[in-house]
């Protein structure tokens, strides 16, 4: 069965810091991966998509990759500010386009 | 820039009464989906609809639900005799295609059963 975990869990770092966050699968079949953000009680916003053909994009300070080899995907966040302060998630979809989901990376951004 | 509108933004429940949630996805889009997320829980896919009908439905798409869309624009989920447990954030989503494209989210219906 297919999972995601997200790792770490929950992130707190000051302002300006460079950042990674991580994603992985339990099967490396992974057909597209898309990460989005959450802030609480709200809704999920697209950030970065990362098609079959793909392994990488880019948006802005964000940079997302994917490795199919081994089902693996982060996301680089470059000089954090205190609006990027938001739950993370990275639903990747198998061979049957059902995304799958994970908890999240929690993420804040001190001033 | 287009989004996806979800009403009611909150909506409170007695157990046991119909409730139905409402989507107006991206006007381009053909692929629309409802998810569900319980407070502290991973986001659950409930059902994909495509072409007037139901593509994919979870196991938690059980009798108790079915999707509609009565017009062009709207895409509706009603949840019959609701159950403490059904408390949670509704998530409409609708993209251009079933295997390209970026899915897009509302911002979500919290639904409270007392």
């Amino acid at each position: 069965k297919q999972e995601v975990t997200q790792i770490p869990a929950a992130l707190s770092v000051p302002e300006g810091e460079n950042l990674v966050l991580n994603c992985s699968f339990t099967d490396s079949a992974i057909y597209n991966l898309q990460w989005f953000r959450q802030d609480p009680g709200k809704g999920l916003t697209s950030l970065l998509l990362i098609q079959s053909s793909q392994r990488e994009q880019t948006s802005g300070r964000l940079n997302a990759s994917l490795d199919k080899s081994s089902g693996r995907s982060t996301l680089y966040i470059a000089a954090s500010q205190p609006g990027d302060s938001a739950t993370y998630l990275c639903p990747g979809a198998g061979n049957n386009r059902k995304l799958i989901w994970g908890l999240g990376t929690s993420l804040a951004v001190n001033p | 820039e287009p989004e996806v509108t979800q009403t009611p933004s909150h909506q409170v429940t007695q157990m046991g009464q119909e409730v139905i949630l409402r989507c107006v996805p991206i006007s381009n889009h053909l692929y629309f989906y409802w998810y569900r997320q319980i407070l502290g829980q991973k986001v659950e896919f409930l059902v994909s609809f495509y072409n007037n009908e139901i593509s994919e439905k979870s196991e938690i798409f059980d009798d108790q639900f079915s999707v509609e869309r009565p017009d062009g624009s709207n895409f509706t989920l009603k949840i019959r005799s609701t159950k403490l447990e059904d408390s949670a954030m509704y998530f409409c989503a609708s993209k251009t295609g079933a295997n390209t494209g970026e899915l897009f989210f509302g911002e979500g219906s919290r639904l409270t059963v007392l």
